[in-house]
């Protein structure tokens, strides 16, 4: 698996609460992308960065928010968690295109995350 | 909006028989297409993926094929081990999105009985 991590493996938070899920890769690829997966809906797109500071929405992007600060790192904020929030999360990464990269994406292990 | 629609939702097989996925979009731009293979707890893993320049990709006992013309783009699994077992998706990529965001399919779960 390519060098990446996620943090928390697993949350169960109150609704209402802020929450943080940290994504940390140690392969100094340019992008990283934030998803959540639910039964029945795939892989939906949060947010996604190409670049430090650099960060785009995705399709499911209201009510998250993202930085990133450096290159290895990719946060992605609840400001309120929701019921609705209640999914597991996967942050991914990838080279780009530049310097005969690629768009290939490889995904860190996930989060699971329970709003009560 | 962009989509991506794969079917079958559930595919059941016998060890040993050929099975086969299929895949449709919708943004005629699109030009790179991965698989990804998801056992259950576990993250998705890019498996195989093609671009629009070849209509055709193998490794080992899996292959994908792609139809331009038709926004159309399979995966196909030979002589099936139980250890096929897993939820595969597609996606697609339009290189005019930045970031080459990948648009997914709602996935297929395979089941290969022994």
């Amino acid at each position: 698996d390519a060098g990446i991590t996620q943090s928390p493996r697993h949350k169960v938070t109150e609704t209402g609460t802020p929450v943080t899920l940290r994504c940390h890769q140690t392969e100094n690829h340019r992008y990283m992308y934030w998803y959540r997966q639910d039964p029945g809906h795939g892989l939906r797109l949060i947010h996604y960065s190409y670049g430090v500071k650099d960060t785009d929405k995705g399709e499911v992007s209201d009510g998250y928010s993202v930085s990133r600060s450096k290159t290895e790192d990719f946060l992605l904020t609840l400001e309120s968690a929701t019921s609705s929030q209640t999914s597991v999360y996967f942050c991914a990464i990838s080279p780009g295109l530049a310097g005969g990269g690629s768009y290939e994406q490889y995904f860190g292990p996930g989060t699971r995350l329970t709003v009560t | 909006g962009e989509n991506v629609e794969q079917h079958p939702s559930t595919l059941s097989v016998q060890e040993g028989d050929s099975a086969v996925i299929k895949c449709t979009y919708s943004d005629s731009a699109s030009n790179y297409f991965p698989w990804y293979k998801q056992e259950l707890g576990k993250r998705p893993q890019l498996i195989i993926d093609i671009r629009s320049n070849v209509g055709e990709k193998k490794d080992q006992r899996i292959a994908v094929t792609l139809n331009k013309t038709a926004k159309h783009f399979s995966l196909h699994i030979t002589e099936t081990q139980p250890e096929d077992s897993a939820v595969y998706f597609c996606a697609a990529s339009n290189p005019y999105n930045q970031g080459g965001k990948l648009i997914f399919g709602q996935g297929t779960e395979l089941s290969v009985k022994p």
